[in-house]
């Protein structure tokens, strides 16, 4: 139980689909992340959510949007990817205060396959 | 996105040796740092995390940081085939929510 769970682990999908990844914490935290990991890149920060505002959105393609209805829930709504999309997608979270250098939890991954 | 240096390795040692990971940054605001450790598959787990200059010791791992440097490394003693994995560099920007990661350094502990 890592308390950020993540749904679907795996997805395949084709490049005319519309799917959604849903991450959602059990641990009381303010603050939700998107990353993308891909082979052999440093994991890439998409979007960050702090209260359920979005506070940080870096330069991510329209084809990915976000949706963040609670501080417990986050979304990753996909559309029209293309087959360079295909990658583990992280979802974290973290307590979150300037004062707190607390560290980010993350959920288990979707691995994404775009066909 | 803000530059967090790690050499990818791979890096080999045998069971029982000292396993030394390094990491250098190029913000200087950044304040706090983090080693995760990733098994191929799976995702980032937190390792260690330390804030202020000098070593941080926590069982056979020890963090140190120099932020004059802008260098940041990982000691693994005692180092033990289940060892084996990616180990990840991360900063969190001043007093903001974000972090970014290096592109991990691959470990091998050789039995």
């Amino acid at each position: 139980e890592t308390g950020v769970t993540q749904t679907p682990r795996h997805l395949v999908m084709g490049m005319t689909n519309k799917k959604s990844l849903k991450c959602e914490q059990h641990l009381g935290h303010n603050a939700m992340y998107w990353y993308k990991q891909s082979a052999k890149k440093p994991l890439e920060l998409m979007f960050v959510y702090n209260f359920k505002e979005q506070t940080e959105n870096n330069s991510v393609p329209s084809r990915f949007s976000p949706e963040c209805p609670n501080s417990s829930h986050l979304f990753l709504h996909l559309h029209t990817l293309q087959p360079e999309d295909s990658a583990l997608y992280l979802c974290a979270s973290s307590p979150f205060t300037r004062a707190d250098n607390s560290p980010l939890h993350f959920g288990n991954g979707t691995r994404l396959t775009v066909t | 996105q803000k530059e967090v240096e790690q050499n990818s390795g791979p890096l080999s040692v045998p069971e029982g040796a000292i396993a030394s990971l390094n990491c250098t940054y190029s913000d200087r605001v950044s304040q706090s740092f983090f080693w995760y450790r990733q098994y191929s598959g799976k995702s980032p787990e937190l390792i260690m995390s330390i804030y202020s200059n000098g070593d941080k010791e926590d069982g056979r791992f020890t963090a140190q940081l120099n932020k004059a440097s802008q260098y940041v490394s990982l000691l693994i003693r005692d180092s033990q085939p289940s060892d084996s994995a990616t180990y990840l560099c991360a900063l969190r920007l001043g007093t903001g929510n974000q972090f970014y990661f290096g592109t991990g350094t691959s470990l091998t502990v050789i039995p």
